[in-house]
């Protein structure tokens, strides 16, 4: 069975540039994370999708992150403009969405903002 | 609010020895439990979960871990550390919206 995959694996930009992370989740699988992962820090889960719908949003920065995941199958993230501090590992899971379901993570993709 | 905490950043072992990576939880209600291994430049692995049952949980590789509810701990543990056991480990509880919220991560070092 196909594991979650990310593409690209790493990614360097400017500040104020914008950047897209793609992601595309194993199969049948209804729900769809993104975290990110700060050099030294556990993940925090940025937005989770339930098929095509946001479940859980409250951590994403709104005025510079956007997701979507229109079709309910992969999703792209993207970070317009992109500041410092975003220097991140953009990590993405899915799972069958029940309670106490294991999430699947894909390698992640690390950005690196000059 | 759910959360766990990692109160070591890092563990050193001697290969052959058992290891012991400490978690600890705060919830309200019964805690759905996680470790995951993360190893250099790759996502996370999925190792081993508490969700009801037996307090002592199999996992992935020889690890398991001991859900201890008096203590609010879920230890994750190992009889005999390998140096290809060296990596990050992540102790994580599930949220209301069955998302994660994890720990700040322990560095485990198997010394030869």
């Amino acid at each position: 069975e196909a594991g979650v995959a990310q593409s690209p694996r790493y990614k360097i930009i400017e500040k104020r540039q914008s950047v897209a992370f793609w992601c595309n989740p194993i199969s049948g699988h209804a729900t769809l994370y993104w975290y990110q992962q700060i050099l030294g820090q556990g993940p925090k889960l940025l937005i989770q999708f339930q098929n095509n719908g946001v479940v859980d949003d409250s951590q994403l920065p709104k005025d510079r992150f956007s997701a979507e995941r229109l079709k309910g199958v992969d999703s792209t993230l993207k970070i317009q403009p992109a500041k410092l501090e975003d220097s991140a590992v953009y990590l993405c899971a899915s799972s069958l969405g029940l309670a106490g379901e294991t999430q699947y993570f894909g390698p992640g993709t690390r950005l690196l903002v000059l | 609010a759910q959360s766990v905490a990692q109160p070591e950043d890092q563990v050193n072992v001697a290969e052959g020895n058992p290891l012991t990576v400490k978690c600890t939880y705060s919830v309200s209600g019964n805690p759905y439990l996680f470790w995951y291994v993360q190893y250099p430049n790759r996502g996370l692995q999925f190792l081993l979960k508490y969700i009801t049952g037996d307090n002592l949980v199999k996992g992935s590789y020889g690890f398991e871990a001991e859900f201890n509810k008096s203590q609010t701990s879920f230890h994750l543990k190992k009889p005999s550390a390998l140096v290809s056991d060296s990596a990050l480990y992540f102790c994580a509880v599930m949220r209301g919206a069955n998302n994660l919220f994890f720990g700040t991560g322990t560095r485990l070092t198997v010394i030869p």
